[in-house]
């Protein structure tokens, strides 16, 4: 079965320290997809980033980073110079086939992140 | 530019209640979802439509149904409402039900059933 483990449940950092939120997954499949979503106290969820399972490079997109590490089954995010805004639960997720011919994703538990001033 | 629209935002149901949550999109995808999120549990599919005039059942369907209306709109109605459905319910959109396909959500319904 098809897993996404986000161990961290919680993490609190002060304004402008970096920090990155783990997200671990399990496969068969060869090819897959995995995804970031942030859900800000507001609640409702926003997509990040997605990446592919044959795209190793990592991304970085202002002070948002992404490292997928196929050989370790990671797929981490770190947030440089943290800022308040940032606050918010963020889930990580992974494709998964199903029914005949379509998909869903399976989520992570979240981690909830808290940047105080 | 509303994307995906949910109502209500906040319901308290009695128990063997019935309601309806509704939902439309106005970004002309083909595939809807219904997702529920309770504390600690990320988020669990209820019942997903991967194009206009078909509806599959996710990982957690009992007790719910689910109607495509139309291409815009998918809604979930809870026939006799139970304290296990009390959680957040969110509904979502992508341009295809593939794997790539990332998801657009709706703000969510609050619901409570007492």
């Amino acid at each position: 079965a098809q897993k996404v483990t986000q161990a961290q449940t919680e993490i609190s950092v002060v304004e402008k320290e970096d920090v990155t939120l783990d997200c671990v997954y399990e496969t068969r499949d060869t090819t897959y997809y995995l995804f970031w979503y942030k859900q800000p106290p507001s609640g409702e969820l926003v997509f990040l980033i997605r990446r592919n399972s044959f795209d190793e490079q990592n991304e970085i997109s202002g002070r948002y980073s992404w490292n997928f590490q196929k050989s370790t089954s990671s797929f981490n995010f770190t947030i440089t110079a943290s800022q308040v805004v940032d606050s918010a639960v963020y889930f990580c997720a992974l494709s998964e086939p199903w029914g005949d011919s379509n998909y869903q994703l399976i989520w992570g538990a979240g981690t909830k992140l808290i940047i105080k001033p | 530019n509303a994307g995906v629209t949910q109502t209500p935002k906040f319901q308290v149901l009695k128990t063997g209640q019935s309601m309806t949550l509704q939902c439309a999109q106005d970004m002309n995808h083909n595939s809807m979802y219904w997702y529920r999120q309770d504390p600690g549990m990320g988020l669990r599919l209820i019942y997903y439509s991967a194009s206009e005039g078909t509806t599959d059942k996710g990982e957690v369907p009992n007790g719910y149904n689910v109607s495509r209306l139309n291409k815009r709109e998918f809604s979930l109605r809870l026939e006799s409402a139970a304290p296990s459905q009390t959680s957040v319910y969110f509904c979502a959109s992508s341009e295809l039900p593939t794997a790539n396909s990332p998801l657009h959500f709706g703000n969510g319904t609050r619901l409570t059933v007492t």
